[in-house]
């Protein structure tokens, strides 16, 4: 069964600092897919980014970064220069691609409550 | 604009009492799938569908039941059954398996 724990519960910072939320996940399948949202308090979820499998390159956009390690089932999200907006819980998530590739449901982490100081 | 809406986005509700959230997408994703959000849970996968009438069962579903009828729509209904009703709940649909999941901005059910 897949599995995301995301063992920070809540981090708080000052602006400017930089922060990394860490992200561990379980799976059996070769083809599954990671994801990084954001929920802001308005509650919705705000999209990150998404990574296959086969994709072990790191990305940066913006002051994001992710480092997505194999190796050790990591999918690691990264703020630099943190800032006030940045303040809202942050869902790692799975999907798993299955035998028949049909739709997967997606399986999050706990999220992790992060706010940020001025 | 494409996307899902949810309503109302405020639900209260009486003890005992079953009540129908609702969830619309005109994304033309075959997938849907709800979930339940507490405080320090994450998302919890109540039920999903992955085509016209048919779903399964997510990790939380006692007390709950969906339908399937039409592409577009899958509502989810809380039933007495359903122990502490009280949540954050949130629909989604997708397409293509991991390609992207679309979120609706959800309801806030409160049950007194």
């Amino acid at each position: 069964a897949q599995k995301v724990t995301q063992a920070q519960t809540e981090i708080s910072v000052v602006e400017k600092e930089d922060v990394t939320l860490d992200c561990v996940y379980e799976t059996r399948d070769t083809t599954y897919y990671l994801f990084w949202y954001k929920q802001p308090p308005s509650g919705e979820l705000v999209f990150l980014i998404r990574r296959n499998s086969f994709d072990e390159q790191n990305e940066i956009s913006g002051r994001y970064s992710w480092n997505f390690q194999k190796s050790t089932s990591s999918f690691n999200f990264t703020i630099t220069a943190s800032q006030v907006v940045d303040s809202a819980v942050y869902f790692c998530a799975l999907s798993e691609a299955g035998a028949t590739g049909a739709n997967s449901k997606l399986t999050f982490g706990k999220g992790i409550t992060l706010s940020v100081r001025p | 604009d494409g996307g899902i809406t949810q309503s109302p986005k405020y639900l209260f509700r009486k003890e005992g009492q079953n009540v129908t959230l609702s969830c619309e997408q005109n994304l033309n994703h075959d997938a849907m799938y709800w979930y339940r959000q507490d405080p320090g849970q994450g998302l919890r996968l109540i039920y999903y569908s992955q085509i016209v009438n048919d779903f399964q069962k997510g990790d939380i579903a006692e007390g709950y039941s969906v339908s399937r009828e039409k592409k577009e729509s899958f509502p989810l209904t809380v039933t007495s059954a359903q122990k502490n009703p009280t949540a954050f709940y949130l629909c989604a649909s997708s397409t293509t398996v991991g390609y992207g999941y679309t979120f609706g901005s959800g309801t806030r059910l409160t049950v007194v």
